[in-house]
Order: C-alpha cells, then structure tokens, then sequence
C-alpha cells in the first residue's frame, strides 16, 4: 500500500531562519506529490505539486520553495522563513487512486 | 478566487440524526469531486468521491449528491456517529484546474453530540 512519511511532526522555528520539510513516499513509483498547507482558519491550500524528478509547479507566489531529486522524495524549503509561514504542512501523493495525504509538519514560526 | 466555497464553518449534529455538509464551486468543468475527512494534528483521509457524469454515490453510511446546475454538492452522513466528529473538506478537479490539481474548500467542523 503507498505510504507517506514526513517529518517532523511539529517544528518550531525562528523568523528569518531556514526550513527544510521532507517526504518520502513508499509502495508506488512514479506519482504526481503535492505540498499543501493548511493555516489557521483556511483550507487546504495547494503550494507546489510534481509529476515528475525536477519537475516543479507551483501554485502560489511565496517565501517557499520544492524540490524533487528522487522520484520518491519531495523537499519543501525556505532561505528565510516569515511568520506568515507559519501552518500544517501536508505531502500528498496521487497514483491512480484519490490524493492520498501524509500526517503533516505543524509548524510555528516566532 | 475561491473555486470551491464551503459556507458553514461548523456544523452540530445530534447523535444518530443526518449530518448534511454543503459545499458549492464556481466552475463549470470541474468534473470530479472528492471529500475528505480531517482530524486534528493528522492528514485528511479520503472519505468519497463522485464523477459529474452522476449526481449520487453511496458508501456505507456516507452519500453524496452532485447538483450541476447548481453547482453544488452535498454530503449526507446517515446515522450520524461521535467518531464522526472532525472537520471535512470537499474538493474539486477537472481541467480547468490542471489534470493534476485538487482545489480544496475551507472546511466545515463537524460535532456530533452523544
């Protein structure tokens, strides 16, 4: 069955500092990965998705960035976070099936 | 531009009664509609889905409805149960929104009193 892995699970950062978010995928090859975010009082808004190694699109204009090196890794990155930044971050992974989510990176920027 | 717009913030339901969630989307060629069920701290897990070539799908105790002409979709959840309570979100894809994109609406927290 397809697995999602992120973490962490929870990250407090400073502002101004660097982000690194990661998620593994497991038990399919070759999906399309999404970044969403959900922050506080808002939906599930979509930042980036992938069909593909080094295949990027994003959907919103914003301090962050995502990379995907391996076919089964998606990287979502920022050079200096901002306190707007802050949310539940979510990987999700489409094969076929609906969007399958991981269990998400609350974040908290102070 | 919200495409996909769920009105009801929360929503509170006795016990073995009906929850209905609505949700309603502006575009036209959005083809298929999902909804997802989300609690705190964890990913939403897909709960139900249904094609715009149908206007009802049914699951277990989980049915939805697809108005086109309204460009509406509901959720009926019949009985409803304490587990439940959590917060769902519909979604919408089709090509207007890119084969590979989900838009999803702001949710609606749903609380089933025992």
């Amino acid at each position: 069955s397809q697995t999602i892995h992120q973490w962490p699970a929870t990250l407090v950062q400073p502002v101004g500092s660097p982000l690194s978010l990661e998620c593994t995928v497991e038990g399919t090859s070759n999906p399309n990965l999404y970044w969403y975010r959900q922050a506080a009082g808002r939906g599930l808004q979509l930042l980036f998705y992938s069909v593909g190694i080094g295949q990027i699109s994003s959907e919103v204009p914003q301090n962050l960035s995502a990379s995907r090196p391996q076919d089964r890794q998606f990287i979502l990155s920022s050079k200096k976070l901002l306190l707007s930044d802050s949310g539940f971050y979510l990987c999700a992974l489409k094969k076929g099936s609906p969007l399958h989510f991981g269990n998400g990176t609350r974040l908290t920027v102070t | 531009d919200q495409q996909v717009k769920q009105n009801s913030p929360s929503l509170s339901v006795q016990e073995g009664r009906i929850s209905i969630l609505n949700c309603d989307y502006t575009n036209s060629m959005f083809d298929y509609f999902l909804w997802y069920k989300k609690y705190p701290a964890e990913g939403p897990t897909f709960l139900i889905s249904i094609s715009s070539i149908k206007d009802k799908n049914e699951d277990g105790r989980f049915t939805v409805f697809l108005n086109k002409s309204a460009k509406h979709l509901s959720l009926h959840i019949v009985p409803s149960q304490p587990g439940d309570s959590a917060v769902y979100f519909c979604a919408a894809s089709g090509p207007s929104s890119g084969t590979y994109k989900y838009i999803f609406g702001t949710g609606t927290r749903l609380k089933v009193l025992a």
